[in-house]
């Protein structure tokens, strides 16, 4: 079945360091892939998709571009803030199915 | 886009009290619905989707239930609490002619 697996948080870094969260994919078929934030106490938040491989997702600073060669969407930023500690959820949805499958979420913690 | 809307926010419930979590969607038509838990500093897990008025799937088994009894209203809902439902829940939807699955706030039970 299909599988999302990120890198282990939590994650600590200072204010204008550059962010890399790694994400790797299973799937049958031809997925769309997503990372989504999730904030202290609140629901989660779409920040970026890719629907076909070579098409890259950007907002708010954020990057991720979908390499089917090595099955990756890995989250980039060239200066975090502050502002940007939350936990980073990696996810896939089949293009023919209905479900979306979740990685375990990444901890992010910037200081200032 | 999509507006999801969950309520209650926050619940406390004793061990063997009943439970009725409700999410209702705008601005969308016949969505699939999710509902998924997250429990403390862990990963989400889909408890339940559902495609259509009245169509439930269950993904792991256990005490809670949902409904589904109108396009765009799900329900939650368990007949005696256990300690271990305690953790954050999310109703998710992701309309027909769309891949991407939106969020509501989310709830939080305790089961004291």
């Amino acid at each position: 079945g299909d599988s999302v697996t990120q890198m282990e948080g939590p994650v600590t870094l200072s204010e204008e360091a550059f962010l890399t969260i790694n994400c790797t994919y299973t799937a049958t078929g031809y997925p769309s892939l997503f990372w989504y934030v999730q904030y202290p106490g609140e629901g989660l938040q779409l920040l970026l998709k890719a629907t076909k491989a070579d098409d890259k997702g950007s907002n708010k600073g954020f990057e991720a571009t979908y390499r089917k060669e090595t099955t990756s969407f890995h989250l980039e930023k060239g200066s975090v803030q502050v502002s940007d500690s939350a936990v980073y959820f990696c996810a896939l949805s089949e293009t023919s199915g209905s479900r979306l499958t979740f990685g375990e979420g990444t901890q992010l913690t910037v200081n200032p | 886009s999509q507006t999801i809307h969950q309520w209650p926010a926050t619940l406390v419930q004793p061990v063997g009290s009943p439970l009725s979590l409700e999410c209702t969607v705008e601005g969308t038509s016949n969505p699939n619905l999710y509902w998924y838990r997250q429990a403390a500093g862990r990963g989400l897990q889909l408890l339940f989707y559902s495609v259509g008025i009245g169509q439930i799937s269950s993904e792991v088994p256990q005490n809670l239930s949902a409904s589904r009894p109108q396009d765009r209203q799900f329900i939650l809902s368990s007949k005696k609490l256990l300690l271990s439902d305690s953790g954050f829940y999310l109703c998710a939807s992701r309309g027909v002619s769309g891949n991407t699955i939106y969020f509501g706030e989310g709830s939080w039970l305790t089961v004291v």
